[in-house]
């Protein structure tokens, strides 16, 4: 199976911040890496498909960038609703596996 | 709007058996893949079972390999999970997201979930 890390485990900052969280694969996942967000008893929702593709509907202060093992999601300008648990998704091989998530938290 | 709504979870005793439904609607659900991902209170994510958009493969992970089974009605537009021989460590939210038939396999939309317990 592949698995999945995630850093930081969490990290704490303020409204218009540049946040960044990276996430790497055991092997090479080429660019079938996803990235979801998850609010406080919510379902998960897709941010970014394919690495750098941005989902319909998210609003372009997510990025996504990375190929190969290394992979990042980048929030520009945080807002308060971004406020929540980040998962990385390989979508390469069955099972498909999730990275153990980064919470994002008010500083 | 695409709209998947889960519901038969309950409490359940260890070696139980409980079945999920997944209703969808606002998308040609005959047309896509399926999964059942799940999360333990608490914790992080966890793909389950996969089905693809005609039935005609299923895939689990191995934890749920020989005791769930993926099924869906396309008449019904309705995803069911079959779960037997139930342990403690399947308690979770279960939900069901539909496949986006793009790059891999994406998750691009979920249900609310619905909880399974296993205990005595």
């Amino acid at each position: 199976d592949i698995q999945m890390t995630q850093s930081p485990s969490s990290l704490s900052a303020s409204v218009g911040d540049t946040v960044t969280i990276t996430c790497r694969a055991s092997q090479s996942i080429t660019i079938y890496l996803n990235w979801y967000q998850q609010k406080s008893g919510k379902a998960p929702k897709l941010l970014i498909y394919a690495a750098s593709s941005l989902q319909s509907g998210v609003p372009s202060r997510f990025s996504g960038s990375g190929s190969g093992t290394d992979f990042t999601l980048t929030i520009t300008s945080l807002q308060p609703e971004d406020f929540a648990t980040y998962y990385c998704q390989q979508s390469y091989s069955i099972p498909f596996t999730f990275g153990p998530g980064t919470k994002v938290d008010i500083k | 709007q695409v709209h998947l709504v889960e519901s038969g979870g309950g409490v359940v005793q260890p070696g139980g058996s409980l079945r999920l439904s997944c209703a969808a609607s606002g998308f040609t659900f005959s047309r896509y893949g399926m999964h059942w991902v799940r999360q333990a209170p608490g914790k992080g994510l966890e793909w389950v079972a996969f089905i693809r958009y005609d039935a005609s493969n299923q895939y689990y992970t191995d934890s749920v390999e020989g005791r769930f089974s993926i099924s869906r009605d396309s008449s019904e537009n309705t995803l069911y999970l079959q779960m037997n021989s139930l342990r403690p460590d399947d308690t979770a939210v279960y939900y069901c997201a539909k496949d986006a038939d793009s790059v891999g396999w994406t998750f691009d939309f979920w249900g609310q979930g619905t909880l399974v317990t296993v205990s005595s």
